[in-house]
C-alpha cells in the first residue's frame, strides 16, 4: 500500500488562505474519521495540528482547520503567516493488513 | 509538561543492531500508547509500530515485523525500539510519539520525541 497522496508544494502570500489536499482510499481516509495533520519545520519533530479530521489540539491556532470528503482530506490555513512555512503531513488510520497508520507524501508550504 | 526525550545519535555498520530509547515524563506512562515513526533524509514520515505501555501489546508494520522489537520499562517510563540487521536504507531519524488516546486504533500522535539519527554505514 502506498502513502497517501499530497501535492508536493503549495504557496501563498501573507494573509491569504491555502488548502492542502490528502487523497487516500476506502481502506484509510474513506473508511475512517481518523485523519490527522502534522506540521514539521526543518530539523524539528512533527507537531500535531489537527486530529480526527477536524479537531484542533489545545494551543493550535483557529487559522488551521480540517475537513474530509470521500477519499480526500483537506487542511486549510487561513491568514497565512511567515511562521506557517513548513512541511505538512497528513496521516490516517488504515485497515490495511500491512500497517495501522499511513502518512501522506508531504506538502511543502511556502509563504511568498 | 509532557516530554519525550530520546537517546543520542548512533552510527552502525550494516548487519548490526540499534536500540533507541524514549523516556517519558509529565503524564501517566502506563496509560499511553507509544508509536515509532521514522524519516529518511529528505523523505517523508513512515509509521513503524506501536506499543501499549499498559500491557506491552504491540503492533508492527509488516515491513519491519521481522527486524524490530518494541519494549517498555514502566519503572523508568521508558520505551525502547530495537532494529536488527541494519541496512544502509535504515539510515533515518527515528521518532517516538505518544498516542493522543490510550486506544490502539484511530489514534493520532500528540507529543513527539526530538528524534534520534541512526546512520548505517560501512
Amino acid at each position: 500500500q502506498s502513502a497517501l497522496t499530497q501535492p508536493a508544494s503549495v504557496s501563498g502570500s501573507p494573509g491569504q488562505s491555502i488548502t492542502l489536499s490528502c487523497t487516500g482510499t476506502s481502506s484509510d481516509i474513506g473508511g475512517y474519521n481518523y485523519v490527522s495533520w502534522y506540521q514539521q519545520h526543518p530539523g524539528k519533530a512533527p507537531k500535531l495540528m489537527i486530529y480526527d479530521v477536524s479537531n484542533r489540539p489545545s494551543g493550535i491556532s483557529n487559522r488551521f482547520s480540517g475537513s474530509k470528503s470521500g477519499y480526500t482530506a483537506s487542511l486549510t490555513i487561513s491568514g497565512l503567516q511567515a511562521e506557517d512555512e513548513a512541511d505538512y503531513y497528513c496521516c490516517s488510520y488504515t485497515s490495511s493488513s500491512t500497517r495501522n497508520y499511513v502518512f501522506g507524501t508531504g506538502t511543502k508550504v511556502t509563504v511568498l | 509538561q509532557v516530554q519525550l526525550v530520546q537517546s543520542g545519535a548512533e552510527v552502525k555498520k550494516p548487519g548490526a543492531s540499534v536500540k533507541v530509547s524514549c523516556k517519558a515524563s509529565g503524564y501517566t506512562f502506563t496509560g499511553s500508547i507509544i508509536s515509532w515513526v521514522r524519516q529518511a533524509p529528505g523523505q517523508g514520515l513512515e509509521w513503524m509500530a506501536w506499543i501499549s505501555a499498559y500491557n506491552g501489546n504491540t503492533n508492527y508494520a509488516q515491513r519491519f515485523q521481522a527486524r524490530v522489537t518494541m519494549t517498555t520499562d514502566t519503572s523508568t517510563s521508558t520505551a525502547y525500539m530495537e532494529l536488527r540487521s541494519l541496512r544502509s536504507d535504515d539510515t533515518a531519524v527515528y521518532y517516538c510519539a505518544r498516542g493522543r488516546t490510550p486506544y490502539y486504533g484511530g489514534n493520532s500522535f500528540d507529543y513527539w520525541g526530538q528524534g534520534t539519527l541512526v546512520t548505517v554505514s560501512s
